[in-house]
């Protein structure tokens, strides 16, 4: 069975400050998927990682993909108020279909 | 806005009711997900259809069922309510069937059983 862990759960950090979020895996993939949530809303796309080393860039935000480490990262730069939400993993295993195990989240809160 | 439009948005009921939660998928998008999001067990996947066809199942309840319609908007029905199915139930959309796409979750449908 696959299982997506995340930590840290919360995180609490001031604006301008970096850190970064990890997503391990348990069984071999090379589909990652990272969300954002605001609280009661929808899930938003951040980033798809395809391939191992595979890294995207968006914004303060950067994910990276390490398939043979079963690990990614979100690293946040520079943290400002608006990041506060909600972060998802969420990896898909190439079988018949897609289905998505999500992490947990990480609960990220930037303090002014 | 992700262009996944789902309907009702909040919905009150009572144990042992049955429910039917509707999705339009994104123009374009073949491919529609069922998700499940609550608080003790997180965001589970229930099921998958691509153009009409069931092609995934995940931890679905035999008491949920669902279809995908030729116009590709999809149905989740919930029968036999219990307390325990209070969640919010998203669905999703992409234009593939396979894994590498990627997937746009609607606003949800919020399911309170009472």
């Amino acid at each position: 069975e696959l299982k997506v862990e995340q930590n840290p759960l919360f995180l609490s950090m001031q604006e301008g400050k970096n850190y970064t979020i990890y997503c391990n895996y348990s069984t071999t993939s090379d589909r990652l998927y990272w969300y954002r949530q605001d609280p009661g809303k929808s899930l938003e796309s951040l980033f798809v990682l395809l391939s191992n080393g595979a890294v995207k860039q968006e914004g303060r935000l950067m994910a990276s993909l390490d398939t043979k480490a079963r690990l990614s990262t979100l690293h946040i730069t520079a943290a400002v108020h608006d990041l506060s939400a909600t972060y998802f993993c969420a990896v898909d295993r190439r079988t018949s279909g897609s289905r998505l195990t999500f992490g947990e989240g990480t609960q990220l809160t930037v303090n002014p | 806005d992700s262009g996944v439009t789902q309907t009702p948005k909040h919905l009150i009921t009572a144990t042992g009711q049955r429910v039917t939660l509707r999705c339009s998928p994104r123009s374009g998008d073949l491919s529609v997900y069922w998700y499940q999001q609550s608080l003790d067990q997180g965001l589970q996947f229930l099921i998958q259809y691509y153009n009409g066809e069931e092609r995934a199942k995940g931890n679905i309840l035999e008491r949920f069922s669902a279809q995908q319609f030729p116009d590709l908007h999809s149905e989740l029905n919930l029968s036999s309510l219990e307390l325990g199915d209070s969640a919010l139930y998203f669905c999703a959309s992409s234009v593939e069937v396979n894994s590498g796409n990627t997937i746009y979750f609607g606003e949800g449908s919020w399911l309170t059983v009472v």
